[in-house]
């Protein structure tokens, strides 16, 4: 079967740093999205990747190891806003993006 | 980015009525629109895929004759929740796609209440 695992909660401190995991076992691959969504509203694109590496944009940066099935999300200078539930997807062999139940981020002051 | 309108925001409806949720793509056209249901402190779940001038494949579990899906136009696509229950409501979210690009453009999301 299809699975995508990743923290259910996270705690962090403002202005630090956090990186928030997800592994995945798909039927192929055809990229992985990273997306955040506040609390009643829709999720919002974060980064994607489909090669080995390290994807920096700006206080986010995103990694993927494929023959290891890993990912993460590093969040950088966390503000309080970044209070959010983060979802990992990624793309199969059939362009169906198979979601993360998501992690939930919390910033403390 | 791409743009992806979905109407209404939120809506309250009696038990037993029927709902329309709206998604369309302003600025490209999707050949392809999901639809998801999201329960408080859960994930996306995919209800069904729609693809422009077909019918809709739904996703194990849904019911096709209780969620109307209609793709009429490569920008526009509808949801109907007939006869509506409380356990129906939810957080419904569409996303839309041109086949096979690499980022899905979400709908603002629907928070349905059925009372």
């Amino acid at each position: 079967g299809q699975n995508i695992d990743q923290p259910t909660e996270m705690t962090a401190t403002e202005g630090a740093i956090v990186q928030i995991n997800c592994t995945y076992q798909t039927s192929g691959f055809n990229g992985l999205f990273w997306y955040q969504q506040h609390a009643g509203e829709a999720p919002t694109f974060l980064s994607y990747n489909v090669l080995d590496g390290l994807e920096e944009k700006g206080r986010f940066s995103s990694f993927l190891s494929r023959s290891k099935g890993y990912s993460y999300l590093l969040l950088k200078e966390l503000q309080m806003k970044d209070s959010a539930s983060y979802l990992c997807a990624v793309m199969d062999s059939n362009y169906q993006l198979i979601w993360g139940a998501g992690t939930k981020l919390i910033i403390k002051p | 980015g791409a743009v992806v309108s979905q109407h209404p925001s939120w809506v309250i409806c009696k038990s037993g009525t029927s709902v329309k949720i709206e998604c369309r793509s302003l600025d490209f056209q999707a050949t392809t629109m999901f639809w998801y249901r999201q329960f408080p402190k859960q994930s996306l779940m995919l209800m069904a895929t729609s693809n422009e001038g077909s019918k809709a494949t739904y996703e194990q579990g849904v019911e096709k004759d209780k969620f109307l899906i209609n793709h009429a136009s490569l920008t526009l696509s509808t949801l109907t929740v007939t006869s509506a229950h409380p356990e129906d409501s939810s957080f419904y979210i569409c996303s839309a796609g041109t086949g096979r690009s690499t980022e899905a453009f979400f709908g603002q999301g629907t928070r349905l209440t059925v009372v």
